[in-house]
């Protein structure tokens, strides 16, 4: 059973500080990592995708990936409230099936 | 560039009656992938269409079905609902190994 873990939360974290995000994998094939944000009452919106190991930047959002520890995360620069929302953690195993967490709570306090 | 359409949007039923879920994907996008989501299970996979063929399947019972059609539309089937069957079902649209694109939803409820 390929699975991916992700911490509930809710996370709280302070306007203006880091929110870092953590995610497991279980399975060593997956190829495709991504993050989606999902606002209460709404769909996943899609925020950051990673394919290989290292980081990868964009805007206020750095994804990281460690293939060798099956570890991804995100990190939030200079959070917002904004920001509130509940962030998926979603694996594509190479067989075109995207697995998601079941999703970290991240609160940010004005 | 259209989204991901979903029709209805909302949907109340009885136990025991079937109901039909529309999918329309991002225009040049093949794959289709539908998604349950309730609170305590989060987003759990149904199944996943490519070209009109059902290319991966999740752990839902036969009473789940689904099928695309050559414009790349989908539908899912639910027959005889249960209370259970009550969650939010969601359909992606992605263009080969790309993220998914998602749709605004169907809210199911089954009293």
């Amino acid at each position: 059973q390929k699975e991916v873990e992700q911490n509930s939360g809710p996370l709280s974290v302070p306007e203006g500080a880091i929110a870092s995000l953590n995610c497991t994998y279980s399975d060593r094939g997956s190829q495709s990592f991504f993050w989606y944000r999902q606002y209460s009452g709404k769909s996943p919106e899609l925020i950051m995708s990673i394919y290989s190991n290292g980081d990868k930047e964009d805007g206020r959002f750095t994804a990281q990936l460690n293939k060798a520890s099956q570890y991804v995360s995100l990190l939030i620069r200079d959070s917002q409230p904004s920001d509130s929302a509940t962030y998926l953690c979603a694996v594509n195993h190479g067989d075109d099936k995207i697995i998601f967490g079941k999703g970290t709570r991240l609160h940010i306090l004005p | 560039k259209a989204g991901v359409t979903q029709t209805p949007r909302y949907l109340i039923k009885t136990r025991g009656q079937q109901v039909t879920l529309s999918c329309s994907p991002i225009s040049g996008h093949r794959s289709v992938s539908w998604y349950q989501q309730t609170p305590g299970q989060g987003l759990q996979f149904l199944f996943e269409y490519f070209s009109e063929t059902q290319r991966n399947k999740g752990n839902f019972p036969g009473r789940f079905s689904g099928r695309q059609f050559s414009n790349s539309r989908s539908e899912m089937n639910v027959s005889t609902l249960e209370l259970g069957d009550s969650a939010l079902y969601l359909c992606a649209s992605s263009n080969y190994r790309e993220g998914y694109t998602f749709g605004s939803g169907t809210r199911l409820t089954v009293v």
